[in-house]
């Protein structure tokens, strides 16, 4: 079945840092990723998205790179601000049932 | 307001009572789902519906019942709740006819079984 892998966190950076997110992917077919955010106390947020192999999704000055060749799509910012700081997401569609699988999610947290 | 919107928010509730969650879209999206959010485990598919009076199960479904009886509701019951069903629990919803099946979260219910 559908799996999605994410790096353990919390990943804590300071202000202006670069920030990676590892994310791979194990799935049938072609299926579109996703990053999704989650701030403190809130629903999930779509961040950004692929749906095609060497496709970049960006958004607020995030990106990711869907490899097929590698399974990844890993989440990238140049400057991290403290506003960054919540739980990000990697997800896959599922085409058979639309449904999205879910990574366990990164924490992360941006000090000033 | 348009969107996508969950009620109520938070939820407290005893072993072995009856619980409804609801959901409520403006957008007319085919495609409803409910999922259950744990430490450690991301988001995890409970049922999922393709349209009105069509549903189907996802991953953790045992405990639980869905109904669809109109495009824009899809309530979910925890027939006899139990503790382990203690979680935060999202309503989603996507187009139908969307080569990408981008999802829209609702802010989410906060539910306690004590």
């Amino acid at each position: 079945g559908n799996s999605v892998t994410q790096m353990e966190g919390p990943v804590t950076l300071s202000e202006e840092a670069f920030l990676t997110i590892n994310c791979t992917y194990t799935a049938t077919g072609y299926p579109s990723l996703f990053w999704y955010v989650q701030y403190p106390g809130e629903g999930l947020q779509l961040l950004l998205k692929a749906t095609k192999a060497d496709d970049k999704g960006s958004n607020k000055g995030f990106e990711a790179t869907y490899r097929k060749e590698t399974t990844s799509f890993h989440l990238e910012k140049g400057s991290v601000q403290v506003s960054d700081s919540a739980v990000y997401f990697c997800a896959l569609s599922d085409t058979g049932r639309r449904a999205l699988t879910f990574g366990s999610g990164t924490r992360l947290q941006v000090q000033p | 307001d348009a969107g996508i919107t969950q009620s109520p928010r938070y939820k407290i509730t005893e072993t072995g009572r009856q619980v409804t969650l609801m959901c409520h879209q403006t957008w007319s999206h085919s495609y409803m789902f409910w999922y259950r959010q744990d430490l450690g485990h991301g988001l995890r598919l409970i049922y999922y519906s393709a349209a009105a009076d069509i549903t189907d199960k996802g991953e953790v479904p045992d405990g639980y019942v869905v109904s669809r009886s109109k495009t824009e509701n899809f309530p979910l019951t925890l027939e006899s709740a139990t503790r382990s069903q203690t979680s935060v629990y999202f309503c989603a919803s996507s187009e139908g006819t969307s080569g990408t099946y981008t999802q829209y979260f609702g802010p989410g219910t906060r539910l306690t079984v004590l």
